[in-house]
């Protein structure tokens, strides 16, 4: 079946120091891989996404490529603020066919940056 | 557009009470989502709405969930009966066909705590 494994947290990290947050993923034929953050307090909200093999999402100087030699999407960022205190979510969406609208949530990375 | 708003934001109940909540997708988006978010862990599929067509129903959306969209714009989700191991967050999210109809966006989601 489709699965989504995260790196598991939580994670914490002085302001400035490189982030980085495993994804890795199982799931037949090419689906589509998102990560999502959740503010305390807020729902989800997408922060990158990317739609085939080799893509770079990038957003607010988070960055994600997808390797499908490696079934990965792992996220980073070059210097982390303490706003960037969240949850992380990992997710991939299947290829479009019968019944592959749902999104598929690893467990999701909490991180903490300390100023 | 104002986003995906859900109603109400925290629900107390008591074990054996029904519930109803509801959800209003961002405008023009035909496409609407259930999910269910346990503490600690990635939200977890439990419906789908095209327009008003329920297409498709997680296996954990048992006999007594019933998921509403009469008319292609808001969806309420019922629980009847409720139990303890209902308490959870129920997230709603929309999205579009089209040229982006990859992206599901998130509304703040539902707090439900059975007592």
């Amino acid at each position: 079946g489709n699965s989504v494994t995260q790196m598991e947290g939580p994670v914490t990290l002085s302001e400035e120091a490189f982030l980085t947050i495993n994804c890795t993923y199982t799931a037949t034929g090419y689906p589509s891989l998102f990560w999502y953050v959740q503010y305390p307090g807020e729902g989800l909200q997408l922060l990158l996404k990317a739609t085939k093999a080799d893509d770079k999402g990038s957003n607010k100087g988070f960055e994600a490529t997808y390797r499908k030699e490696t079934t990965s999407f792992h996220l980073e960022k070059g210097s982390v603020q303490v706003s960037d205190s969240a949850v992380y979510f990992c997710a991939l969406r299947r290829a479009l066919e019968q019944g592959a609208q749902k999104l598929v949530f690893g467990q999701g990375t909490r991180l903490t940056i300390n100023p | 557009d104002t986003g995906v708003s859900q109603d109400p934001r925290h629900k107390i109940t008591k074990r054996g009470q029904n519930v109803t909540f509801r959800c209003d997708p961002i405008s023009e988006h035909n496409r609407l989502y259930w999910y269910r978010q346990t503490l600690g862990q990635g939200p977890e599929f439990l419906t789908y709405f095209q327009n008003e067509a329920q297409l498709e129903k997680s296996r954990l959306l048992s006999d007594r969930f019933s998921a509403e969209r009469p008319k292609g714009s808001f969806s309420t989700l019922e629980i009847q009966r409720t139990e303890q191991g209902d308490s959870a967050m129920y997230l709603c999210a929309s999205s579009l066909t089209g040229l982006d109809w990859k992206t599901q966006y998130f509304g703040p989601g539902t707090r439900l705590l059975v007592l």
